[in-house]
C-alpha cells in the first residue's frame, strides 16, 4: 500500500475560523511532510516530522500549527488564516528520516479556500 | 541556496509528437525525482535517479541525469492524450534535507 490519505478533500472557512487538516500513511514511513501548493506553482516545504518530532519549521507563521499524534497520523491546525493562505495543502511521507534520499509520495492534498 | 530551473514553462504538442523538459541545477545534486500532476490533482512520483549519467525508462518515457548531477531531463515519445499533465523535477543537494522543485513543465497535447 503506497497510499497517503488526507481529509477533507476541500475546505472553505473563514478568517476567524479554526479546523484542522488531517493526513495518514499506513507505509510505515518515518518521515512526514507539509506542502503548501498555489496554482500553476511547484510545492513548498512547509514543516517536516522525523519519528514523530518536528524537525522542520520554513518559517511558517504560527496560524498554521503541526501536529504528528503517532506516527501514522500527521494534522495541521489552521487559525485565523488569510485568503492569501488559501491553496492546495499536500501531505507527503518517506521511508527515512529527514535527509535521507528517499521517495516522497504525496496524498491528493486539501483545497483550502479562506474568505 | 539551492535553486532548479525547469525549462520550457509551457509545451504544447500535437498527438504523436516528442516532448522533452529539462532541469537544471546550481549545485551537484544528491539524486533527482521526477513528478507528474495532471489538472486539478497532487504529484505523483515517477522515478528517481541517483547515480552520474545514469538513463532509466518507463515505456514511453525516459529520464537521464547529467554526468556532473547537476541536470535532468524526461522526454516522452510519441505523446497522448493521457500524458498531458505538469512534470516537475525535484533534486535533493548533498546535505540537503529537503526537495528543491523546478517550477515545472505544464504538457499540453491536442488529439
Amino acid at each position: 500500500d503506497t497510499e497517503v490519505t488526507q481529509t477533507p478533500k476541500h475546505l472553505v472557512m473563514g478568517m476567524t475560523n479554526k479546523k484542522s487538516l488531517k493526513c495518514e500513511q499506513h507505509m510505515g514511513h518515518r518521515a512526514m511532510y507539509w506542502y503548501k501548493q498555489k496554482a500553476k506553482k511547484p510545492p513548498e516545504l512547509m514543516f517536516v516530522y522525523s519519528y514523530e518530532k518536528l524537525s522542520i519549521n520554513e518559517s511558517v507563521p504560527s496560524r498554521f500549527s503541526p501536529e504528528c499524534p503517532n506516527s501514522s497520523l500527521l494534522n495541521l491546525h489552521l487559525h485565523a488564516l488569510q485568503p492569501e493562505d488559501s491553496a492546495l495543502y499536500l501531505c507527503a511521507s518517506a521511508q527515512g528520516w529527514v535527509g535521507a534520499q528517499e521517495t516522497q509520495y504525496f496524498g491528493p492534498g486539501t483545497r483550502l479556500l479562506v474568505l | 541556496g539551492q535553486q532548479v530551473m525547469q525549462i520550457p514553462q509551457y509545451q504544447h504538442v500535437q498527438e504523436g509528437e516528442d516532448f522533452t523538459t529539462y532541469c537544471n541545477s546550481s549545485t551537484t545534486l544528491s539524486n533527482i525525482q521526477w513528478y507528474k500532476q495532471r489538472p486539478g490533482g497532487h504529484p505523483v512520483f515517477l522515478i528517481q535517479l541517483v547515480k552520474s549519467g545514469e538513463v532509466k525508462k518507463q515505456k514511453r518515457l525516459t529520464f537521464q541525469f547529467g554526468e556532473a548531477k547537476k541536470n535532468s531531463s524526461l522526454h516522452i515519445t510519441a505523446t497522448q492524450t493521457t500524458d498531458v499533465g505538469t512534470y516537475f523535477c525535484a533534486g535533493l543537494g548533498g546535505g540537503n534535507y529537503k526537495l528543491t522543485f523546478g517550477k515545472g513543465t505544464l504538457l499540453t497535447v491536442n488529439p
